[in-house]
């Protein structure tokens, strides 16, 4: 299985100062049709995980344009340019090139 | 709205079985793969199963095969996990999950809870 490790385990960000995670895998996620297969979860505090980036660096539908997604091969990075307080959550990245889909073990950001 | 609603979740004994359900509603299911995903209070996300959009193929983690069954009834827009053989380490609360294209997860069902304990 694709080992999905992510860092750091929580961050402490000021109101409008930027975050990043950092999303390794163990494995290439490229696929065989050129798509990397790497995607960025939210999940606040109480509610399902949601959607925010899908293959690396694509913002999916009403994402604040704060958020952006890079990387290629192994490497990933989830940036939010200015956190603000709704951003408090786990955040997941996730490959789902190989099967079985894997998570990585997630980062909580919170708010100083 | 797009929307998926998990019922069935509850207390069993270790060995008993449930019944997960995933209602689906403001789209046609049988256009999408779908998938259950677990996920224990407090930790992180566990991918447990995925069902093709014409149900012709599944797969399963490895703790899940033969004791998991994922399927699905298109005309009645559900999707179902078939779970026996229960163990305490299945208690989590299981997500239904759409999956749009290539692995991208975009819709959450709100969960249903399992216990599995004497």
């Amino acid at each position: 299985d694709i080992v999905m490790t992510q860092a750091p385990l929580s961050l402490s960000v000021t109101p409008g100062q930027p975050a990043s995670i950092s999303c390794k895998s163990s494995q290439s996620l490229l696929s065989t049709d050129g798509k990397t297969c790497l995607y960025w979860y939210m999940q606040k505090p109480g509610q399902s995980p949601q959607l925010l980036i899908y293959e690396v660096s694509s913002r999916f539908s009403g994402v604040p344009d704060r958020f952006s997604g890079s990387g290629s091969g192994t490497d990933f990075t989830l940036n939010i340019s200015r956190v603000e307080a709704e951003d408090v959550g786990l955040y997941y990245c996730m490959q789902g090139v190989h099967s079985p889909l894997t998570f990585g073990g997630g980062t909580k950001v919170e708010i100083k | 709205e797009v929307q998926l609603v998990e019922s069935g979740g509850g207390l069993v004994q270790p060995g008993g079985s449930l019944r997960l359900s995933c209602a689906a509603s403001g789209f046609t299911l049988s256009r999408y793969w779908m998938h259950w995903v677990r996920q224990v209070p407090g930790k992180g996300l566990v991918w447990v199963s995925l069902i093709s959009s014409d149900g012709s193929r599944t797969n399963y983690a490895g703790s899940e095969k033969g004791r998991f069954t994922i399927s699905r009834d298109d005309a009645k827009n559900t999707l179902y996990l078939q779970m026996n053989g229960l163990r305490a380490e299945d208690s989590a609360v299981y997500y239904c999950v759409r999956d749009i294209g290539w692995s991208a997860l975009d819709t959450w069902g709100q969960g249903t809870v399992v216990t599995v304990s004497s």
